[in-house]
């Protein structure tokens, strides 16, 4: 089973830089894009990061992705107590088709 | 302005039926494939099921052989009939257009979702 993994939660202060890890292997990660969403409670997920570390057009440049080999990162920088939620890295495992998500990391905002 | 928009979730019994829509606008239906992406409650999400804009259809193997993705271009609309429901199918089933016409890209606008509860 080609598996995704985060940890399960993640803290910081107001102003503090906060990095997501996202592990996985040379079938998933290794060999794919990695995306990563945003869910903050109560609402539906958001895209935050595709092709590893583009971003889409209204996402604030304080979130950045990077990925090396079979892990990739997501950095936020400044944070805000609105970015409480969770956060999902999500990829593409060869020979399948369909996504593969990450268990999702709880950030706390404290 | 692009609308993703999920309907016909509901409480149905084990062994039951239910069909999802998903209605869109604000982009060409014909030029993106769709996905059927669940969240059960207080769970992470789970990739379900991805319709090419060739109807070439994929599916996770917790449901394959069940669901069926299907999609309508007259309509705007892709669907999910979900048979031979499952207790573990209990979910908020969200709807996302994929940037690619070939479900090769990222999930980039969201319904809102529409929940499926399975229960005797």
């Amino acid at each position: 089973q080609s598996t995704v993994s985060q940890p399960p939660s993640a803290s910081g202060t107001p102003g503090q830089r906060v990095s997501i890890s996202c592990s996985g292997d040379s079938s998933n990660i290794g060999d794919n894009y990695v995306y990563w969403y945003q869910q903050l409670p109560g609402t539906a997920p958001k895209l935050l990061i595709y092709k590893n570390n583009q971003r889409p057009s209204g996402v604030p440049d304080r979130f950045s992705g990077s990925k090396s080999g079979t892990s990739a990162s997501l950095a936020i920088s400044g944070l805000r107590s609105e970015d409480e939620g969770d956060y999902y890295c999500v990829t593409r495992v060869n020979t399948l088709y369909g996504l593969r998500f990450g268990g999702g990391t709880k950030l706390t905002v404290l | 302005e692009v609308q993703v928009l999920e309907s016909g979730g509901g409480l149905v019994r084990p062994g039951g039926s239910l069909r999802l829509s998903c209605a869109v606008s604000g982009f060409a239906f014909d030029s993106h494939a769709i996905n059927w992406v669940r969240q059960a409650p207080g769970k992470g999400l789970e990739w379900v099921s991805l319709i090419r804009i060739d109807s070439i259809t994929y599916y996770a193997d917790s449901v394959k052989g069940r669901f069926t993705i299907s999609r309508d271009s007259s309509k705007n609309t892709v669907y999910l009939q979900m048979n031979n429901l499952r207790v573990e199918d209990t979910a908020f089933y969200y709807c996302a257009r994929d940037q690619s016409r070939y479900g090769e890209e990222a999930l980039d606008y969201w319904g809102l979702g529409t929940l499926v509860t399975v229960s005797s």
